[in-house]
């Protein structure tokens, strides 16, 4: 089986600009979460969503925005970026947002703003 | 807030030494509490986890973690180190709203 898939790998993008990244869950999981791990530094909670719906936020500005579709992929949109906003954002996917689940971690999205 | 310490940034041990890397978490109610592995440009691999019971819990690839409520710590071990077991380790823990906070991870680096 699949586990959780992101898109793409690696971006490169300028200050001020906006991103899109991408994430697919494992078969029959309908949460998704959202974290940012900046170098040296342990991954930092951005957003979980369930069922489309939003289930928490992180510390992170409203320049962070995100998404769940049908389907139970989701967007996490990041919009004019900052030279601070490069880390490697992983998803990770569970079946739902209960506290004895367990999240299952993609390879993440490197994310370089210049 | 809850937090998760891990006091040591670094790490090295001989391959086939024991290993044990400390995790220490802040007061709470039961925690639900978690390892996991960070090779190089990689994502997360979940080693093991705790929720409640035997303290003493079993993970893959030979790891074992004990859950330590008198002294708030999940110590990861492993009783003999292999190359490939180098890489980054975190610790962490399930908070309210389902969301996990990370410790800042410890490198352990494996000498021939």
């Amino acid at each position: 089986d699949a586990g959780v898939t992101q898109s793409p790998t690696h971006l490169i993008k300028t200050r001020g600009q906006h991103v899109t990244l991408r994430c697919s869950p494992i078969s029959g999981h309908k949460s998704v979460s959202w974290y940012q791990q900046v170098l040296g530094q342990g991954p930092q909670f951005i957003f979980q969503y369930y069922e489309k719906e939003e289930r928490g936020r992180g510390n992170f500005p409203d320049r962070f925005s995100a998404r769940q579709f049908p389907n139970y992929s989701s967007e996490l949109n990041v919009n004019a970026l900052l030279l601070g906003d490069s880390a490697l954002y992983l998803c990770a996917s569970s079946l739902a947002p209960a506290l004895q689940e367990t999240q299952y971690f993609g390879p993440g999205t490197r994310l370089l703003v210049l | 807030a809850q937090s998760v310490t891990q006091p040591d940034i670094h790490i090295t041990v001989s391959e086939g030494a024991s290993l044990e890397l400390r995790c220490n978490y802040s007061y709470g109610a039961t925690p639900y509490l978690f390892w996991y592995v960070q090779s190089p440009g990689q994502g997360l691999q979940l080693l093991l986890k705790y929720f409640s019971g035997d303290t003493l819990v079993q993970g893959i690839k030979g790891f074992e973690a004990e859950f330590k409520r008198s002294q708030s710590s999940f110590n990861l071990r492993k009783p003999s180190v292999h190359w490939s077991d180098a890489a980054e380790y975190f610790c962490a823990r399930r908070e309210y709203g389902n969301k996990l906070v990370f410790g800042a991870g410890t490198i352990l680096r494996v000498k021939s």
